[in-house]
């Protein structure tokens, strides 16, 4: 068990609506990552937060939208769905400070399936 | 930009033989290298990574990782592989503080009885 929870843990809806994953991190972790897993891209970084504010974005789509609450908790909305959004994403959680920690913590992943 | 290349798909080896999984990278600056382990159903689990200093990691789960800047690689080694290391390996490369992580495509082990 990683401290880090996901849920829901799995969620079937339609093209065109739009669902919300959400992601506690484990206690004292102040940086909270989104990724997305799909058979075609792989494992892909969408989005980082940091203590409430967005520190980096990479192959995130307009469509998504991330937030990260003073509680640390964060989640993922993900909108106007298209088919090729079904995946499984993770939300992983890190202690942000000396640069040699590195390890993120990874929850069980939500799997999204758009039909 | 950092790119990492797993050229093995899918691997089979017995129980009891020695594993290595390769992992090559591209980065301009000193890497941080992660192998990561993803069972079934389950998130990703760190098993070592390297940031600098001896180029030889050791990881949990009896795995180990050699870091050769010559060769861009960081291949993962296992003296003697458990049925129970059967499962999905990634290997990733970090940048800097932002803890991003850009992962290879995995490399699927079978364990052979």
């Amino acid at each position: 068990d990683s401290g880090v929870t996901q849920t829901p843990k799995h969620l079937i809806t339609a093209t065109g609506q739009r669902v919300t994953l959400r992601c506690s991190p484990r206690s004292g972790d102040l940086s909270v990552y989104w990724y997305q897993q799909s058979l075609d891209q792989g494992l892909q970084f969408l989005i980082q937060y940091y203590n409430g504010e967005e520190r980096a974005k990479g192959n995130i789509l307009e469509r998504f939208s991330a937030q990260q609450f003073p509680d640390l908790h964060s989640e993922l909305n993900l909108s106007s769905l298209e088919l090729g959004d079904s995946a499984l994403y993770f939300c992983a959680s890190s202690v942000e400070g000396h640069i040699n920690t590195g390890e993120l913590f990874f929850g069980e992943g939500s799997r999204l399936t758009v039909l | 930009a950092q790119s990492v290349t797993q050229p093995d798909i899918h691997i089979t080896v017995s129980e009891g033989a020695s594993l290595e999984l390769r992992c090559n990278y591209s980065y301009g600056a000193t890497p941080y290298l992660f192998w990561y382990v993803q069972s079934p159903g389950q998130g990703l689990q760190l098993l070592l990574k390297y940031f600098s200093g001896d180029t030889l990691v050791q990881g949990i789960k009896g795995f180990e990782a050699e870091f050769k800047r010559s060769q861009s690689s960081f291949n993962l080694r296992k003296p003697s592989v458990h049925w129970s290391d059967a499962a999905e390996y990634f290997c990733a490369v970090g940048r800097g503080s932002a803890r991003q992580l850009t992962f290879g495509s995995g490399t699927q082990l079978t364990v052979l009885p």
